[in-house]
């Protein structure tokens, strides 16, 4: 059981726009900021989303992200085949003192 | 370009030990904080500890706390694991990750291929 609570899985179509969500706590997303990862198949985690909507360089625009109170979303428009990937949130939580992440969506591209 | 090579991992029996390194480069590996995450074979991340870039601060995951420690040696650019006590549900693919920043709250900017580790008799 993870900390922070992720929809297993998501779906879309190319070109379409999908958003997945990412809820926490007072302790770790309501008073911390929120980063994102993709991780493609049989690959190392990538660094999505940094600092709640945050984008490292080399990041396409076509991912955002944004949090409210202790919830979180990473969007993702005009999906590509290439999106097809597991997607987590993280966040440092204050009362464990440490890093949480999500279980992890898998997004599907149909 | 940011290289990290983590190594050391393989079988070891509960109960047991082993040290996990990771060699960094392509960077001043003395100004970043670094992290060890885990990863279950199917299952998804878990933050194991992190390390700030002086080693003044220290954290560690519930779960390995007391087992594991975490250390770095900057003049030779390299991060290491000590897992004492392996259980087996250690069994995981080791990452060693780079942050942005000094401190372990930043974000894991990169990552190493990970090292498999397996915790069997």
């Amino acid at each position: 059981q993870s900390v922070l609570t992720q929809p297993p899985s998501a779906s879309g179509t190319p070109g379409q726009k999908v958003t997945i969500s990412c809820s926490g706590s007072s302790s770790n997303i309501g008073g911390n900021t929120v980063n994102w990862y993709q991780q493609l198949p049989g690959t190392a985690p990538k660094l999505l989303i940094y600092n709640n909507s945050r984008r490292p360089t080399g990041v396409p625009d076509r991912f955002s992200g944004s949090k409210s109170g202790t919830s979180a979303s990473l969007a993702i428009s005009g999906l590509q085949s290439e999106d097809e990937a597991d997607y987590y949130c993280a966040a440092w939580d204050d009362s464990l003192n440490g890093w949480v992440f999500g279980g992890g969506t898998k997004l599907t591209v149909l | 370009e940011v290289q990290l090579v983590d190594s050391g991992g393989g079988l070891v029996q509960p109960g047991r030990s082993l040290r996990l390194s990771c060699a960094a480069s392509g960077f001043t590996f003395g100004d970043y904080a670094m992290h060890w995450v885990r990863q279950a074979p199917g299952k998804g991340l878990e933050w194991v500890s992190g390390i700030s870039w002086n080693s003044d601060s220290i954290d560690y995951a519930d779960s390995v706390k007391g087992r594991f420690t975490i250390s770095r040696d900057n003049a030779n650019n390299s991060l290491y694991l000590q897992m004492n006590s392996l259980r087996a549900e250690d069994t995981a693919l080791y990452y060693c990750g780079k942050d942005m920043f000094t401190m372990v709250r930043g974000a894991i900017r990169s990552w190493g291929q990970g090292t498999l580790v397996t915790v069997s008799s």
